[in-house]
């Protein structure tokens, strides 16, 4: 079992729709998660982090941890064809510390079609 | 406002060929990582430096050698390139105090024939 997976789609969606992406993990010791965008040919752009249970808001994006499930997602409302890119989930066991032992899943392609 | 500077952003060797991958970061970051990623496999860890004067193995090390040359600059070094070698590698920074986002560089495309 990968330790954090995600569908690697492609998930399209309609411009305006709210594109919902997924991310399940398997260390339960794991404290912080961090979702980053990646367009094509470039490098990963942190988006969002979370580090308790419950929903984070921040713009068009909700980050949402359910720890007791292992399980992140991703929410983008009023989804742009910007938008388009492929979506890294991160996960990191340590609360501090030096080294962040972050491991990244495969990533989802996220198509918004005009 | 440089962040995390790689060089070359390309680069093509011969099987056996040796070469150094270039990284410094301009954001007093103590942390700093090498990443390669490859298709269907994500990013998946070199090596890392976790402060100024030490560096230890990630999930990947075989074939590679790094060098954190002072608090700003962290390389990585293939001796002898190999084909399974060919992907993008990514240098990353943080500020090494935990729980804080990695800043990637532009990345280094790498084929080996």
């Amino acid at each position: 079992q990968k330790e954090v997976e995600q569908n690697s789609g492609p998930l399209s969606v309609p411009e305006g729709a709210i594109a919902s992406l997924n991310c399940t993990y398997s260390d339960r010791v794991s404290q912080s998660f961090f979702w980053y965008r990646q367009y094509s040919g470039k490098s990963p752009e942190l988006i969002m982090s979370i580090y308790s249970n419950g929903d984070k808001e921040d713009g068009r994006f909700t980050a949402q941890l359910n720890k007791a499930s292992q399980y992140v997602s991703l929410l983008i409302r009023d989804s742009q064809p910007s938008d388009s890119a492929t979506y890294l989930c991160a996960v990191n066991p340590f609360v501090s510390g030096g080294y962040q032992k972050v491991t990244f899943g495969t990533g989802t392609k996220l198509q918004v079609i005009p | 406002n440089a962040g995390v500077t790689q060089t070359p952003k390309f680069q093509v060797l011969k099987t056996g060929q040796s070469m150094t991958l270039q990284c410094a970061q301009d954001m007093n970051h103590n942390s700093m990582y090498w990443y390669r990623q490859d298709p269907g496999m994500g990013l998946r860890l070199i090596y890392y430096s976790a402060s100024e004067g030490t560096t230890d193995k990630g999930e990947v090390p075989n074939g590679y050698n790094v060098s954190r040359l002072n608090k700003r600059e962290f390389s990585l070094r293939l001796e002898s390139a190999a084909p399974s070698q060919t992907s993008v590698y990514f240098c990353a920074s943080s500020s090494g105090q935990g729980n804080e986002k990695l800043f990637f560089g532009s990345g280094t495309q790498l084929s080996v024939l």
